[in-house]
């Protein structure tokens, strides 16, 4: 099976720009996350997409939002982008959406910088 | 609240050396608990998880609900363990990972 693909890899973008990046998930996981990762804060969660529904969404800005499309494909969106937005942006898949049985499984991630 | 606390930025070790790499959380209820590892330019990866009770790759990792831990150990390190590793939570009422702060492993030869 192929993995969770994250395109583009890398970005880089100016203040004020938006941003949109794309994870197409391994086929049949209809689960899709998205984390920020950062060397201050580490890995912090985004949202969650589970069959074209965002069923949660983590601490940030109404600026960062999200969508799931069918296919299970998922896109994030970034607008006004700001100097802090430049981090490791992590897209992962699971076949459920919790459980015991539960596992995510990571893309490479974008690189987005800011200038 | 809920929270992933791994103490250490880096642990350094020597080639066979025995490793712990801690991990303790805070959560009120029967957590689901997660090691994952990225090795240098790779993505990350799950190691293990507490309910299945197996080793990988020589390492294990016991649940201690009355110490709120979740301790990584391998008994001989070997110089490609070394990469981050990451103490992850399964947080169910919000459906999401909490993920400790991780912790770079250098095994040294």
């Amino acid at each position: 099976k192929a993995g969770v693909t994250q395109t583009p890899r890398y970005l880089i973008k100016t203040r004020g720009q938006q941003v949109t990046l794309s994870c197409s998930p391994i086929s049949g996981h209809r689960s899709v996350s998205w984390y920020q990762q950062t060397p201050g804060q580490g890995l912090q969660f985004l949202f969650e997409y589970f069959s074209e529904t965002q069923r949660n969404k983590g601490n940030f800005p109404g600026r960062f939002s999200g969508r799931q499309f069918s296919n299970s494909r998922s896109e994030m969106n970034v607008s006004t982008l700001e100097l802090g937005d430049s981090a490791l942006y992590l897209c992962a898949s699971s076949m459920t959406s919790g459980g015991a049985s539960y596992e995510q499984y990571f893309g490479p991630g974008t690189r987005l910088t800011v200038t | 609240a809920q929270r992933v606390t791994q103490p250490e930025k880096l642990l350094s070790v020597f080639k066979g050396a025995p490793v712990e790499l801690k991990c303790n959380y805070s959560y009120s209820g029967s957590p689901e608990l997660f090691w994952y590892v990225q090795y240098s330019r790779q993505r990350l990866q799950l190691l293990l998880r507490h309910i299945s009770r197996e080793s990988i790759k020589g390492f294990t990792a016991d649940l201690n609900k009355g110490e709120t831990s979740f301790h990584l150990k391998k008994p001989f390190a070997q110089e490609e363990d070394s990469a981050m590793y990451y103490c992850a939570l399964f947080s169910g009422g919000y459906n999401k990972l909490i993920f400790g702060a991780g912790t770079r492993l250098a095994v040294h030869p």
